[in-house]
């Protein structure tokens, strides 16, 4: 697609329920992020994938946040057992691998996800 | 650990205006600087960039901003402002991964 593509854009979840997020990233972009957004602040980094590896993880709140891309394309950002306070926009950037522009992240719509 | 610090959390203004929104940040060692723009109902996108040379930077739109080393600063501006350009503004850093501000309300007027 033309741009970054992320489903679904509303998610209401009651407390305790799994959850998972997908990003579809811009074809042939290497690196991936997603973001948390609280309502009136910026995104906070959670976790960054290059290819299907990801390198950083540092960002997530808890054990109960787990991302994967396993075929370096297509990835999903799973929450289990949702708490009131994780209800955010999440976020998916991707970004390519060219020494100029590897560091510029597309952004797709996100998740606005609320937990009840 | 990076940080990223906006002055004014909501900024209006009349249309013809000039605009300098604040970006400080915390990082000892080489950044990259943005600045991405949120326009109601729509997503992030990048309105300029800074990774060498020029401190100066042009962006879309009329916007540029100015980086100072030595005030660690990355100050978004633009000479006249448009109802347009109601929306929310970012600046991040990159050392590795992007940190955030928690963004400016920018209301333009007409």
């Amino acid at each position: 697609g033309a741009g970054v593509s992320q489903s679904p854009r509303y998610k209401v979840a009651k407390r305790g329920q799994d959850v998972a997020l997908r990003c579809d990233p811009i074809s042939g972009h290497v690196s991936l992020f997603w973001y948390q957004q609280a309502l009136g602040q910026g995104p906070e980094f959670l976790t960054y994938f290059q290819n299907e590896a990801q390198l950083d993880k540092s960002g997530l709140p808890s054990d109960r946040f787990f991302a994967e891309r396993p075929e370096g394309s297509v990835s999903t950002l799973k929450i289990q057992r949702t708490q009131q306070e994780d209800s955010a926009v999440y976020l998916c950037a991707s970004s390519d691998s060219g020494s100029r522009t590897k560091n510029i992240q597309y952004f797709g719509a996100g998740t606005r996800l609320s937990v009840l | 650990a990076q940080s990223v610090s906006q002055h004014n959390h909501h900024v209006i203004l009349s249309e013809a205006a000039s605009l300098e929104l604040g970006c400080n940040y915390s990082y000892g060692g080489t950044v990259n600087l943005f600045w991405y723009v949120q326009y109601p109902g729509q997503h992030l996108q990048l309105l300029l960039k800074y990774f060498s040379g020029d401190p100066l930077v042009k962006g879309i739109k009329g916007f540029e901003a100015e980086f100072i080393k030595s005030k660690f600063s990355f100050n978004l501006r633009k000479p006249s402002v448009q109802w347009s350009d109601t929306a929310e503004y970012f600046c991040a850093v990159n050392a590795g991964k992007s940190t955030f501000g928690d963004g400016t309300t920018l209301t333009v007027k007409p």
